[in-house]
């Protein structure tokens, strides 16, 4: 079955770089968009970062733009969010998720996984 | 940037209940909406997607409709399970943004 696991994250201080990855098993990963969520404590689901199947193209939240990059290695099955300049409110649990369904240039988000902790902290 | 915006922020409801959330764009979106349920310390669920299309799973309880700018979620008797935060969310372009979500508890 679909599986996403996020890793990477911990505790960072303000102006530090911290790098996330999401193992993906359980289907074809070169056919599926991906995405990054994320949810700071107690508060709602923000959508950071999407990449086509292809990682063609890729696209940003607002409030992540020219610090974040969403990569993936579709060789290696594994998606990554490059995080730098990070901020107190960059502090969020990090959802890897994946399209509903394959080959689509845009669509819902169909799997999430269970999330990695980032804080940001001095 | 289209934003997204739900009514109510939370809601109290009986068992056996209709229940109806609402999600409005600030600018037409088609109908590339979807739906999420989270319940308390738990991943995301996708309930339906295309504003009105079910996710193989989901019971037929849960039903959306809209199109363009303002969409619904519908719960047509709602069920002790079904206390979650629910989100909308638009796919329709490069940013797919989320509502800021309503809550939903049993009276």
């Amino acid at each position: 079955q679909v599986q996403l696991v996020e890793s990477g994250g911990g505790v960072v201080q303000p102006g530090r770089s911290l790098r996330l990855s999401c193992a993906a098993s359980g289907f074809t990963f070169s056919s599926y968009g991906m995405h990054w969520v994320r949810q700071a404590p107690g508060k709602g689901l923000e959508w950071v970062a999407v990449i086509w199947y292809d990682g063609s193209n890729k696209y940003y939240a607002d409030s992540v733009k020219g610090r974040f990059t969403i990569s993936r290695d579709n060789s290696k099955n594994t998606l990554y969010l490059q995080m730098n300049s990070l901020r107190a409110e960059d502090t969020a649990v990090y959802y890897c998720a994946r399209d509903s369904r394959r080959l689509q240039l845009t669509d819902a988000v169909g799997y999430w996984g269970q999330g990695t902790l980032v804080t940001v902290s001095s | 940037d289209i934003q997204m915006t739900q009514s109510p922020s939370s809601l109290s409801a009986s068992v056996g209940d209709r229940v109806t959330i609402t999600c409005r764009a600030s600018q037409g979106i088609s109908n590339y909406l979807a739906w999420y349920q989270q319940k308390p310390g738990k991943v995301p669920k996708l309930l339906i997607y295309a504003a009105s299309t079910l996710q193989s799973g989901v019971p037929s309880r849960f039903s959306g409709s809209g199109s363009g700018t303002d969409f619904t979620l519908t719960i047509s008797s709602l069920q002790p399970e079904d206390v979650a935060t629910y989100y909308c969310q638009k796919y329709n372009s490069a940013l797919h943004t989320f509502g800021p979500g309503t809550k939903v508890d049993i009276k």
